[in-house]
């Protein structure tokens, strides 16, 4: 099956700053990723699908790039909610498989 | 609005079986392939299995093949998980999701714990 590595584990930033998110696939999956939040106690939402769009009424501060093998989330001008758990997720050959998740702190 | 509601979790003792259900509201659920994916406490999501829309393709990760049995109801717009031979490592929340490949929509999740 497909390896997800998001890198790094856990990510420091302050409110207002970018945070940048990686995802590596351990083979191309041209860009066929998804991006999720998942709050605690809460299900994921996905943010991002096709690598680089935008699920419908997600912030125009969340972006997504890459293909093949090295995907990035970017989330510019963080504020408070959106220090929580991302996963990313491959779903060109199944199983599908996520990432192991990055936590973005304070 | 898009709801998504599992139940059918609990306490059941290894060797055991469950049966999960999942009730959507709000989109096309006979359009959608359906899944159910999984996280053990603390850890990350893991999918579990998948169901055509049409009910006629089914696939399982290998950790579950043989001893879960995915299936629905169109009419009911309702999504089912047979758990049989449930094993300790089982243990996790439940969440039924929508989508062919990413998934658009979550339920809220249910828990199954396997212990004695």
């Amino acid at each position: 099956e497909i390896v997800m590595t998001q890198s790094p584990a856990t990510l420091s930033v302050s409110p207002g700053e970018r945070a940048t998110l990686s995802c590596r696939a351990s083979q191309s999956i041209s860009n066929n990723v998804a991006w999720y939040q998942q709050k605690p106690g809460q299900a994921p939402r996905l943010l991002i699908y096709g690598a680089s769009t935008r699920a419908a009424g997600i912030p125009a501060r969340f972006s997504g790039s890459g293909s093949g093998t090295e995907f990035t989330l970017t989330i510019t001008s963080l504020q408070s909610d959106d220090f929580t758990l991302f996963y990313c997720q491959q779903y060109s050959i199944w199983p599908w498989t996520f990432g192991q998740g990055t936590k973005v702190e304070i | 609005e898009v709801q998504i509601l599992e139940s059918g979790g609990g306490l059941v003792q290894p060797g055991g079986s469950l049966r999960l259900s999942c009730v959507a509201s709000g989109f096309s659920f006979s359009s959608y392939w359906m899944h159910w994916v999984r996280q053990a406490p603390g850890k990350g999501l893991v999918w579990v299995s998948r169901i055509k829309n049409d009910g006629r393709v089914t696939t399982y990760a290998d950790a579950v093949r043989g001893r879960f049995t995915v299936s629905r109801d169109n009419a009911k717009n309702s999504l089912y998980l047979q758990m049989n031979s449930l094993r300790a490592e089982d243990t996790a929340v439940y969440y039924c999701g929508a989508g062919d490949t990413w998934t658009d929509y979550w339920g809220q999740g249910t828990l199954v714990t396997v212990s004695s």
